[in-house]
């Protein structure tokens, strides 16, 4: 099994360009995520799905949209980037949410810098 | 919404001496609590998690953890640590019937051999 397969590894946008970065997982997990990670601020959630066709917001949405047509990609696509949105993405996985199946598998990430 | 903090922000020690990292949230609802680790140059993964049941956790290379429901507190211990050990260490928290997960900011700890 790859496991969490995320790509690019390294992305240089302009402010105003679009772009999306992709996240594909084969342990046919129904949760995956996607999180940015700042210095000094952690991981923080950007948008989540807890199965194909189901999309909700975390807590820092905003400038971001996603999509889950299929169990196995959750793409997260930049709308106009900002230098804000400079950071770490990473994709993450689980079975589900509830009891012993919330152990999330994480991709190796996405450093993007905004110009 | 729920937060987390993590009090050690760098954490150097010599090899063999012991670990504590500090870890609380602020949910006060049924909670699952885990302990993720990022080595350098590898993906995060989970180190231990607590659910439900014995609050004591015990982890993979030799890490536990204790919750304590009462100090919102799940603090992560190794009684000796190795150069190995030198990693980027989460604390993260999701509310029993939630879908989200909050993570702290995390503790970069270094182990000099």
């Amino acid at each position: 099994n790859a496991g969490v397969t995320q790509t690019p590894k390294f992305q240089v946008l302009k402010t105003g360009q679009s772009m999306t970065l992709q996240c594909a997982q084969d342990m046919n997990h129904e949760y995956m995520s996607w999180y940015r990670q700042d210095p000094g601020m952690g991981l923080r959630l950007i948008h989540y799905s807890v199965g194909a066709g189901i999309t909700d917001q975390g807590e820092v949405p905003n400038g971001y949209n996603v999509s889950r047509s299929t169990t196995e990609d959750f793409p997260l696509r930049l709308l106009s980037a900002a230098p804000s949105q400079t950071s770490v993405y990473f994709c993450a996985s689980s079975w589900g949410t509830g009891g012993n199946t919330d152990t999330q598998y994480f991709g190796a990430g996405t450093r993007l810098s905004v110009l | 919404a729920q937060s987390v903090s993590q009090h050690n922000h760098h954490v150097i020690l010599s090899e063999a001496a012991s670990l504590e990292l500090g870890c609380n949230y602020s949910y006060g609802g049924t909670v699952n609590l885990f302990w993720y680790v990022q080595y350098p140059g590898q993906h995060l993964q989970l180190l231990l998690k607590y659910f439900s049941g014995d609050p004591l956790v015990k982890g993979i290379k030799g890490f536990e953890a204790e919750f304590i429901k009462s100090k919102f507190s799940f603090n992560l211990r190794k009684p000796s640590v190795q150069w190995s050990d030198t990693a980027e260490y989460f604390c993260a928290v999701k509310s029993f019937t939630g879908n989200q997960f909050y993570f702290g900011t995390g503790t970069s700890l270094t182990v000099i051999p």
